[in-house]
């Protein structure tokens, strides 16, 4: 099945700064989302992003499908930003999203 | 528009009993998904189901685990002889008929504790 690989695992920063989380993936995607579980576990959709970019308020993500990247960008981080950022894809014939391990981000104050 | 609804949030079991978790979709929505989430570690894909039929179940554990999407209802999601193993995070979402990509949303989850 398809893998991916997410960069990096763990991250701690400072309240202000920026970041940019990695994903990649081992095959062709019909399917991309971005999630953000945060400390009380629940998971919400950050992107749905295939292809291209998209922007929402401080967070933006890139997808480039034809070399098998998607970026996730986080500028002014804030404490509320803290948590575990997942890619999740899905390729081919597959039925279920594939998540990456997720990058653990902490933001201090 | 509610959001994928979960039911219990919380549920602790003893060894052998039996764990079923509930799911409501999102209005519109006819395809559903399970995952699990182990301490630590990503979502894995359990089963994917449309109404009264199961699509894909090859994430599945082949025995104690079964999942339903009838006519009328909730998905369920039933775990029969509980072990300590089975606990972990149970996510549920939904997607709307299958067209090329679609959003797939996920409810709040629902946490087993086998005790």
């Amino acid at each position: 099945g398809i893998q991916v690989e997410q960069s990096p695992p763990d991250l701690i920063l400072q309240e202000g700064a920026n970041s940019t989380l990695r994903c990649n993936f081992s095959d062709s995607v019909n399917n991309l989302q971005w999630f953000h579980q945060n400390p009380w576990g629940q998971l919400i959709n950050l992107f749905y992003i295939p292809s291209g970019t998209k922007q929402n308020g401080r967070l933006s993500a890139t997808t480039v499908a034809t070399e098998r990247y998607s970026l996730l960008y986080i500028s002014s981080s804030q404490t509320t930003d803290s948590g575990v950022y997942f890619c999740a894809v899905k390729g081919g014939g597959a039925d279920g999203l594939t998540f990456g391990k997720g990058t653990h981000l902490i933001i201090q104050p | 528009n509610a959001g994928v609804m979960q039911n219990p949030r919380h549920l602790v079991r003893r060894r052998g009993q039996e764990a079923r978790l509930r799911c409501s979709p999102m209005k519109g929505h006819s395809h559903v998904y399970w995952y699990r989430q182990l301490p630590e570690e990503g979502l894995k894909f359990m089963v994917y189901l449309q109404k009264e039929n199961i699509i894909d179940e090859s994430g599945m554990p082949k025995e104690r685990f079964s999942a339903e999407f009838p006519k009328e209802g909730p998905s369920i999601l039933r775990i029969q002889q509980v072990v300590r193993g089975d606990s972990a995070a149970y996510f549920c979402a939904s997607s709307p008929p299958r067209t090329a990509g679609n959003t797939i949303y996920f409810g709040e989850g629902s946490w087993l504790t086998v005790v």
